[in-house]
């Protein structure tokens, strides 16, 4: 069965690095997001992806996040001055569509960011 | 904005019987979408199952069913002949049905069941 795979599992960072996060969604899928989980946590959305563009983001999404599909295969999520409080698990999500049987979300295992 | 609560934080089942996992949710919204998610440790969450607001007749996927009650905007998780692989994290989570509002998804914070062999 298709998955949405996430590398790396696991990064390490110091606090003030640039960060990318990658993810290559389930072929044939055509909306993208991302999602963190700061531990002990609700898991938030973070950014939706469509159309080489931007369709929505959230109050946590600020300037020092941005969302590419550089290639048609990967979707990464960059965090240009990480701080401490960046820490948490990444999730990268896609779907097929809109409509009722295309809109299900398919999920990374997720990349964990800890900030030193 | 929608919120999704989970007031079980951990949940514990022996194997065979049946547990069900709470979530309720607040909305202003007629129309929308919940589903459940599983969660296996260091595994990515899969969809358990889908709920559709406008139907009235609760899902049911294999041994998983759901207990939808629009009124009361409680979607809550039956577990019939619980299984040691239904250990996992579970979340509940609410779509809006509204293109305005977009597609993301709004999560609760997760119940996780340990089932006892």
């Amino acid at each position: 069965e298709p998955e949405v795979t996430q590398t790396p599992s696991h990064q390490v960072t110091q606090m003030g690095q640039e960060v990318i996060l990658r993810c290559v969604p389930i072929s044939n899928h055509l909306y993208f997001y991302w999602y963190r989980q700061i531990l002990g946590q609700k898991v938030e959305f973070l950014v939706s992806f469509y159309n080489n563009e931007i369709s929505e983001k959230s109050e946590i999404f600020d300037d020092q996040f941005s969302v590419e599909r550089p290639d048609g295969s990967n979707f990464t999520l960059k965090i240009r001055s990480t701080k401490l409080e960046d820490s948490a698990m990444y999730f990268c999500a896609s779907s097929a569509g809109q409509t009722i049987n295309k809109n299900i979300q398919y999920f990374g295992a997720g990349t964990r960011l800890s900030v030193l | 904005a929608q919120t999704v609560t989970q007031s079980q934080p951990e949940m514990s089942v022996q194997e065979a019987e049946t547990v069900t996992l709470s979530c309720t949710y607040d909305t202003s919204e007629s129309d929308y979408y919940l589903f459940w998610y599983k969660q296996p440790p260091s595994r990515q969450m899969i969809l358990v199952i889908r709920q559709e607001a406008y139907k009235q007749q609760n899902a049911t996927e294999n041994r998983f069913s759901v207990n939808f009650q629009k009124a009361a905007k409680s979607f809550s998780l039956k577990i019939s002949d619980s299984q040691l692989g239904d250990a996992a994290m579970y979340f509940c989570a609410y779509r809006s049905y509204e293109k305005s509002s977009g597609d993301k998804l709004t999560f609760g914070t997760g119940t996780r069941l340990a089932v006892r062999p």
